[in-house]
């Protein structure tokens, strides 16, 4: 039952590191995304994926990138993480990207970048 | 711009009572949905119930009801017999995308907690 899994669930970064947060999803759903959760904010889209291959930009896509050579997996990557980056991800997929039905989320990534 | 509203960061409400947490959302898209979700101290993001844009009735789930207004564009949260378990921040979103093929981005609001009292 493991639904969308993302790890690691907390980090600290010195600015100027790297890192990449892992999404995975067991549930063969082509859409997947990346949000980040900043206080006062909501949600906002960075990146997402309709299928395996297939990659856009959101909201905030500046500092982030991703990819999908799978569909089980939608990693998102910083190359030089700054202070600002400093937030909430959550990683969220849906069966396909054109239903109506609901996102599924992961439990969120807690980044700090120092 | 597709846009979503919360003009309430925070509401306290009795348990047992009823409350509503109000959504307005601003777009020029036919086609759309409306979502919300519940965010507990623990830090997940819990489906509550949706709303299409096309679909005549309110949504209803439960505890929850979907109180949609379209030409007021407004989606308000209707959560009867509060619960002290309901206390948590609650998110408006919508589905961004137009007639040709919506996709799944979703637009979220600031979010309005929400404090039951025993």
């Amino acid at each position: 039952n493991a639904g969308v899994t993302q790890t690691p669930k907390f980090q600290v970064l010195k600015t100027g590191q790297s890192m990449t947060l892992q999404c995975a999803q067991d549930m063969n759903h082509e859409y997947m995304s990346w949000y980040r959760q900043d206080p006062g904010m909501g949600l906002r889209l960075i990146h997402y994926s309709v299928g395996a291959g297939i990659t856009d930009q959101g909201e905030v896509p500046n500092g982030y990138n991703v990819s999908r050579s799978t569909t089980e997996d939608f990693p998102l990557r910083l190359l030089s993480a700054a202070p600002s980056q400093t937030s909430v991800y959550f990683c969220a997929s849906s069966p396909n990207p054109y239903n109506t039905g609901e996102l599924f989320f992961g439990e969120g990534s807690r980044l700090t970048v120092l | 711009a597709q846009k979503i509203t919360q003009t309430q960061p925070g509401m306290f409400v009795q348990e047992k009572e009823a409350v509503t947490l109000d959504c307005t959302y601003d777009t020029s898209d036919q086609s759309y949905g409306l979502f919300w979700y519940k965010q507990p101290s623990s830090g997940e993001m819990i489906f509550l119930i949706y709303q299409g844009s096309y679909d005549e009735q309110n949504a209803t789930e439960g505890r929850y009801s979907l109180n949609f207004q379209k030409a007021r564009k407004s989606a308000n949260l209707v959560i009867s017999a509060s619960q002290l378990g309901d206390s948590a921040m609650y998110f408006c979103a919508m589905r961004e995308g137009g007639d040709g093929g919506a996709t799944n981005k979703l637009i979220f609001g600031t979010g309005t907690l929400l404090a039951v009292q025993p």
